[in-house]
């Protein structure tokens, strides 16, 4: 799977947009990327997924560059409520061995501020 | 709730003891996940099943890890002679196959502490 890049933490004020950068410089062409979200003491939360275009559900947006070298996850109008780390994961799809483990790395800390 | 349930919520054990976790997944779901979470960090792979055949079991930490899903619904994870350094969240996640396949559904988790 390839590696991404994330800040280790953001502030966004409440009723705001959050913007939540990634990088995914190494992503091959049949991966996708993935956020998934946990807030405190919980277990994750998937959000969303793409693969080159982008991508709208009822609880995010996902822009992905058209290099597919990076992607932003979007909350357009964040609660105290998405306080939460969001993990970007880019990979495969396709089933196999240990290819359909999630490889989660440290995520970004979305400290959402009244 | 039908989502992923895990149990129990939280163990308190003795460095040297053998733990055993349970994990029912989301009743129509055919995969289901074990992770690792220690403090600060993201969840790590351990395992994974399709039905009872457990796929890959090359990422669980040490022979004292093992896991079974005897009848491809509830599964459980044992630890044996536990120690300090197992004290983590052990985090069960199911999945439906041929759903996108990293859409998965994630229980509270367990959270274990070795004394």
């Amino acid at each position: 799977d390839a590696k991404t890049t994330q800040p280790p933490s953001m502030d966004c004020a409440e009723g705001r947009a959050a913007n939540l950068p990634c990088n995914h410089s190494t992503i091959s062409g049949n991966e996708y990327v993935y956020w998934y979200r946990q807030i405190h003491s919980q277990g994750p939360q998937y959000i969303i997924h793409g693969l080159k275009n982008n991508e709208t559900n009822e609880m995010a947006s996902l822009i992905i560059t058209e290099d597919r070298k990076s992607s932003t996850l979007i909350l357009p109008h964040a609660t105290l409520r998405d306080t939460a780390v969001y993990y970007c994961i880019v990979s495969s799809p396709y089933s196999g061995g240990g290819a359909d483990g999630l490889t989660f790395g440290k995520g970004t800390h979305l400290i959402i501020q009244p | 709730d039908t989502g992923v349930s895990q149990d129990p919520r939280h163990k308190i054990t003795k460095r040297g003891q053998n733990v055993t976790f349970r994990c029912d997944p989301i009743s129509e779901h055919n995969r289901l996940y074990w992770y690792r979470q220690t403090l600060g960090q993201g969840p790590e792979f351990l395992t994974y099943f399709q039905n009872e055949a457990q796929l890959e079991k090359s990422r669980l930490l040490s022979d004292r890890f093992s896991a079974e899903r005897p009848k491809g619904s509830f599964s459980t994870l044992e630890i044996q002679r536990t120690e300090q350094g197992d004290s983590a969240m052990y985090l069960c996640a199911s999945s439906l196959m041929g759903g996108s396949l990293k859409e998965q559904f994630f229980g509270p988790g367990t959270r274990l502490t070795v004394l």
